[in-house]
């Protein structure tokens, strides 16, 4: 399979708990993108990637959410002392930047529920 | 700041109806115009899209139709299968107008196609 993949799928975490998250995208792709979907509603988009320079950040990001994508490769995104109001689907998607809108491809999701 | 509204759901539709799912946008540069779709148990994939005024996007039998004049994207299709019941998305990308180079998505429609 040579999607986008996410990992872990799913993730229960107690108040307070750092959890982290991995997304490996497909290998050409030089963009990535974090976005966070709960329920009833649409991807809201979180943060992305050029390479391994992070380019733009939502204000939906707080300081405890932090990401990476250090050799331009998988991304990992980390939240610090969670909240129940971080429980929701976190998305990953890649694309290839050629200075046109292309597609993007996403993942699965990792599904967090802070209890 | 770019936003897109799409009608809410559940639609539910008999097989071989015909599908339109409203799609409006609001946008501070021109943005590009996509309909994604997510299947039960699948991640979010590229449907459809449209880049400027008066563009037409077209895959499976669906089509949508970039209307300036009217901010609007509407998502048709003539003849639905039982195989397209899914959640639809609209979803924009403006980063000419200083907004984040990610997706703006609707909340979504549910989509019930019964036999």
């Amino acid at each position: 399979d040579t999607g986008v993949s996410q990992d872990p799928r799913h993730k229960i975490t107690k108040r307070g708990q750092n959890v982290t998250f991995r997304c490996d995208p497909i290998s050409e792709h030089n963009r990535l993108y974090w976005y966070r979907q709960t329920l009833g509603q649409g991807p809201e988009f979180l943060t992305y990637f050029q390479n391994e320079a992070q380019l733009e950040k939502s204000r939906l990001l707080s300081d405890r959410f932090s990401a990476e994508r250090p050799k331009g490769s998988f991304s990992t995104l980390e939240i610090q002392r969670t909240e129940q109001g971080d429980s929701a689907m976190y998305l990953c998607a890649s694309s290839l930047d050629t200075g046109a809108p292309l597609e993007a491809f996403f993942g699965q999701g990792t599904r967090l529920t802070v209890v | 700041g770019d936003s897109v509204t799409q009608m809410e759901g559940p639609v539910t539709l008999s097989e071989e109806a015909f599908l339109t799912i409203n799609c409006t946008y609001t946008a501070t540069g021109y943005p590009s115009l996509f309909w994604y779709v997510q299947y039960p148990g699948e991640g979010l994939q590229l449907l459809l899209k449209a880049t400027k005024a008066d563009d037409k996007g077209s895959n499976k039998g669906f089509e949508a139709t970039y209307r300036k004049e009217t901010t609007s994207f509407h998502l048709e299709k003539g003849s639905v299968q039982v195989s397209d019941s899914a959640v639809y998305f609209c979803a924009l990308s403006d980063p000419s107008g200083g907004g984040a180079d990610g997706l703006t998505f609707g909340k979504g429609t549910h989509l019930i196609i019964q036999p």
